[in-house]
């Protein structure tokens, strides 16, 4: 199926564990982005990819890796679980149109606890 | 104080009510103004997306820019049950999703 996709949708891990959340798109798209969301802070940038071979950082970065080997995949681990880092996180991606970005495509989400 | 400032809701209305959902933002170099609708437990999704100043509609929906005054507004018309979801505004200064904010989101709830 056409999109983009999170694997796992839920997941609960213990403090200390690493934990890979997995994104798959299948338009080809340029740019990719990781997103937590949190009550109380709405949407926050982890992580975001221009092309495969490039990332950089976002808003909240810290205990986070990224790689992007394939324009199709964007996968977060989380090196070494906190409690703060129980969250929502939402993978998404776009395609720029000359200077404008045009719009950004969410997967479903990936609710991850972390115990 | 935040950047992007978003009335958590919820905001509940009847059916057929126009409805308004509102942010305020500090950062004056905001140019791109964008509002995402979200369903429960779902990814969110571009509703409507405008540069600059003024108006722009789409259907029953119309999004507003007054940045005098750094105010985006989304006004929905004749709301039906199906628009109860959260409504995220979100702003940039350039083209570039990296750059994008968001505020926390409104929930509303239209009930028939």
């Amino acid at each position: 199926d056409a999109g983009i996709t999170q694997s796992p949708r839920y997941k609960i891990t213990e403090t200390g564990r690493q934990v890979t959340l997995m994104c798959h798109q299948t338009w080809s798209h340029s740019y990719m982005f990781w997103y937590r969301q949190d009550l109380g802070h709405g949407l926050r940038l982890i992580y975001y990819s221009a092309a495969a071979d490039i990332t950089d950082k976002g808003e909240v970065p810290d205990g986070y890796v990224v790689s992007r080997s394939k324009t199709e995949n964007f996968p977060l681990t989380l090196e070494s679980a906190t409690r703060s880092q129980t969250s929502v996180y939402f993978c998404a991606s776009s395609e720029p149109q000359g200077s404008m970005n045009t719009e950004a495509f969410f997967g479903q989400g990936t609710r991850l606890t972390v115990v | 104080q935040k950047e992007v400032e978003q009335d958590p809701g919820p905001l509940s209305v009847p059916e057929g009510a126009i409805v308004s959902l509102n942010c305020t933002y500090s950062n004056s170099a905001f140019q791109y103004f964008m509002w995402y609708r979200q369903y429960s437990r779902k990814g969110p999704e571009l509703l409507m997306y405008t540069y600059s100043s003024g108006n722009k509609e789409d259907g029953r929906f119309t999004a507003q820019v007054d940045k005098s005054s750094k105010y985006i507004s989304l006004f929905i018309r004749d709301s039906q049950p199906s628009d109860s979801a959260t409504y995220l505004c979100a702003m940039s200064a350039d083209s570039g999703y990296s750059t994008l904010t968001f505020g926390k989101g409104t929930m509303l709830l239209v009930s028939p």
